[in-house]
């Protein structure tokens, strides 16, 4: 999986966007860029996953730059409940069942009334 | 839809005694399910992978004699602690996957919580 790297803590005003960066320069050509988040004391909570192209769903928007080295996650209208530690995790499947998700330490995003 | 349910929640048990976990999808089939294992303050750290069928595949410095996986069917997983100490005490995670597509997210159960006192 690729080492990926993001900063430890964030704050965002609620109802602006939280822009959620991470930087993941050695992952290979097959590897997805996972997004998850957790709430304290409850498992992780999907959000969204992409390889190249830039991708939306009804939770967030993922941005990934054209040379995969980097993405960033945009929570467009940040809510209280979004207070979590966010985790981007490099994965791919590699045969036999051999699929893993790595998680690091994540951002730990705080929203702020 | 894609939901995962993990029981118990919480479980209080003495030393000496096993645990059994349970990690259910509920409307999806699940070829892959993982286990997970976290400390306080720290992140998720993988133990286990377990396919359907056979047997599970455990990460270095995971006992599989200790935290036995049973993947008996496609929708239910089974993690049993076996002689559970103090040390063990710890919030537990399993994960799915949908058949299919290699690269479909995992989805979380909730987790179990175990205090071994």
């Amino acid at each position: 999986d690729a080492k990926t790297t993001q900063p430890p803590s964030m704050d965002c005003a609620e109802g602006r966007a939280a822009n959620l960066p991470c930087n993941h320069s050695t992952i290979s050509g097959n590897e997805y860029v996972y997004w998850y988040r957790q709430i304290h004391s409850q498992g992780p909570q999907y959000i969204i996953h992409g390889l190249k192209n830039n991708k939306t769903n009804e939770m967030a928007s993922l941005i990934i730059t054209e040379d995969r080295k980097s993405s960033t996650l945009i929570l467009p209208h940040a809510t209280l409940r979004d207070t979590a530690v966010y985790y981007c995790i490099g994965g791919a499947y590699s045969g036999a069942g051999s699929y893993q998700l790595t998680f690091g330490k994540g951002t730990k995003l705080s929203v702020i009334p | 839809g894609a939901v995962v349910s993990q029981h118990p929640s919480r479980v209080i048990c003495k030393s000496g005694t096993s645990v059994k976990i349970e990690c259910r999808s509920l409307d999806f089939q699940a070829t892959t399910m993982f286990w997970y294992r976290q400390f306080p303050k720290q992140s998720l750290m993988l133990m286990a992978t377990s396919n359907e069928g056979s047997k599970a595949t455990y990460e270095q410095g995971v006992e599989k004699d200790k935290f036995l996986i049973n993947h008996a069917s496609l929708t239910l997983s089974t993690l049993t602690v076996t002689s559970a100490h103090p040390e063990d005490s710890s919030f537990y995670i399993c994960s799915a996957r949908e058949v299919g597509d290699f690269n479909q997210p995992q989805h979380f159960g909730d987790g179990t919580r175990l205090s071994i006192l």
